[in-house]
């Protein structure tokens, strides 16, 4: 059983509330990411970072923001939430060097903006 | 043009069949091929790991690479009702190396 956890696991919040989503892991992983996937749709990276503080934006373009301040932690936060923000997001992590393509997955947070 | 495509079923089988789920590419860059498997309201999980061409085999699951059709496969051997759920592929080389493209999934039913 991987070690990483996203809360809330659902949230249904009014357009332009700020949110964050919480991502923690124990694992001691160097890597960590946050993902989107629509229903039937692919997983698009949006965010990654190799360590504290540092992170990058991701493949698809998106509104939300990231920070790396201790190993363990990487949350999520979009300051005015629209409508467009619903979708699951998925946190991940893995090691940095060895095995660097299993990526350990959060069960997810599923997120409808109102 | 997607760098992945994978068929998005729904594919529903009986007990005992086998299975065969494809994915195909465009970038010739591809060197890592993963299969990752996810269940209800899970995250995904890695199922297989294969570099480069040929085939490898875990237990009931093979997985095969064809990089000159730029082609890949997960068969799933006398699948059972827990093998249930999202497979999604994933790749990563080139440009991309240590970062996953993911295929969208499909979603399998096995009936008992």
């Amino acid at each position: 059983e991987a070690d990483i956890y996203q809360t809330p696991r659902y949230l249904v919040i009014g357009t332009g509330k700020k949110i964050t989503l919480e991502c923690s892991q124990t694992m001691g992983h160097d890597k960590m990411y946050w993902y989107q996937q629509d229903p039937g749709m692919e997983l698009h990276l949006i965010h990654y970072s190799y360590g504290v503080n540092s992170t990058e934006k991701g493949d698809l373009s998106s509104e939300s923001t990231v920070s790396r301040i201790r190993t363990e932690h990487f949350p999520l936060t979009l300051e005015s939430a629209r409508p467009s923000h619903t979708s699951q997001y998925l946190c991940a992590s893995s090691e940095l060097a060895r095995d660097w393509y299993e990526q350990y997955f959060g069960p997810g947070t599923r997120l409808t903006v109102t | 043009q997607k760098e992945v495509e994978q068929d998005p079923g729904p594919l529903s089988v009986p007990e005992g069949a086998i299975v065969s789920l494809n994915c195909t590419y465009s970038n010739s860059a591809f060197q890592y091929f993963m299969w990752y498997r996810q269940y209800s309201r899970k995250g995904p999980e890695l199922l297989m790991y294969t570099y480069s061409s040929g085939n490898k085999e875990d237990g009931r699951f093979t997985a095969q690479v064809d990089k000159s059709s730029k082609y890949i496969s997960l068969f799933i051997r006398d699948s059972q009702p827990s093998d249930s759920a999202t497979y999604l592929c994933a790749l990563s080389g080139g440009t991309s190396y240590g970062k996953l493209t993911f295929g969208q999934g499909t979603i399998l039913t096995v009936h008992p």
